[in-house]
């Protein structure tokens, strides 16, 4: 099992330039999460999908659109990407119950 | 409603020494909780959690935290660090009974010198 894979690793993007960040994962878990990393805030919940079909906004979610494209993918895109918008991105995934959340490597996005 | 909060961003402690990472939660229903390590440029991974069974909870690496309560707090201990313990660590909490959306604290950074 590849657990939760996020692709890219890296990207550079220039103010207003769009993107979408992918995530998938093989453990048949029903609830996928979108966060972003900045120094000092923790992890802040952007969207999340509680299962197949629906998706809900968490904390910070101006800027982006998800899709939860099947019970494996969700994914993150910045339409128009903004400086505020650098960060680290990470997905999540969980299975039921009061379970852990599984964590992909993270995408370092930068926006100049 | 729920919440967590991290006391100190930055822990330091010897090698060998004891390591004590706070976390205060507040929650209006009995709480699930946990706590995640995340080493430099990789994602965040279980230590270990709480949920509802016994009190005291034994996690990876020796590391242990104790649900209490009374005082809404649920700190995460190891009795002697190791360099390789060096990372961020985040509380986290979810509330029983409804959807699982995980609020994180701030996260703690511990630095452990030889």
């Amino acid at each position: 099992n590849a657990g939760v894979t996020q692709t890219p690793k890296f990207q550079v993007l220039k103010t207003g330039q769009s993107m979408t960040l992918q995530c998938a994962q093989d453990m048949n878990h029903n609830s996928m999460y979108w966060y972003r990393q900045d120094p000092g805030m923790g992890l802040r919940l952007i969207y999340y999908s509680a299962s197949e079909g629906t998706t809900d906004k968490g904390e910070v979610p101006n800027g982006y659109n998800v899709s939860r494209l099947n019970k494996r993918e969700f994914s993150l895109r910045l339409e128009s990407a903004a400086p505020s918008q650098t960060s680290v991105y990470f997905c999540a995934s969980l299975s039921t119950g009061p379970g852990e959340q599984y964590f992909g490597p993270g995408t370092r996005l930068t926006v100049t | 409603a729920q919440s967590v909060t991290q006391l100190g961003s930055h822990v330091s402690v010897s090698e060998g020494a004891l390591v004590l990472l706070r976390c205060n939660y507040s929650s209006s229903v009995p709480p699930y909780l946990f706590w995640y390590v995340q080493y430099p440029n990789q994602g965040l991974q279980l230590l270990l959690k709480y949920t509802s069974a016994a009190t005291l909870v034994k996690g990876i690496n020796d590391f242990e935290a104790e649900f209490k309560k009374s005082e809404t707090s649920f700190h995460l201990t190891k009795p002697s660090a190791h360099m390789s313990d060096a990372a961020e660590y985040f509380c986290a909490v979810s509330l029983s009974g409804g959807s699982y959306i995980p609020t994180f604290g701030r996260g703690t950074s511990l630095i452990v010198h030889p």
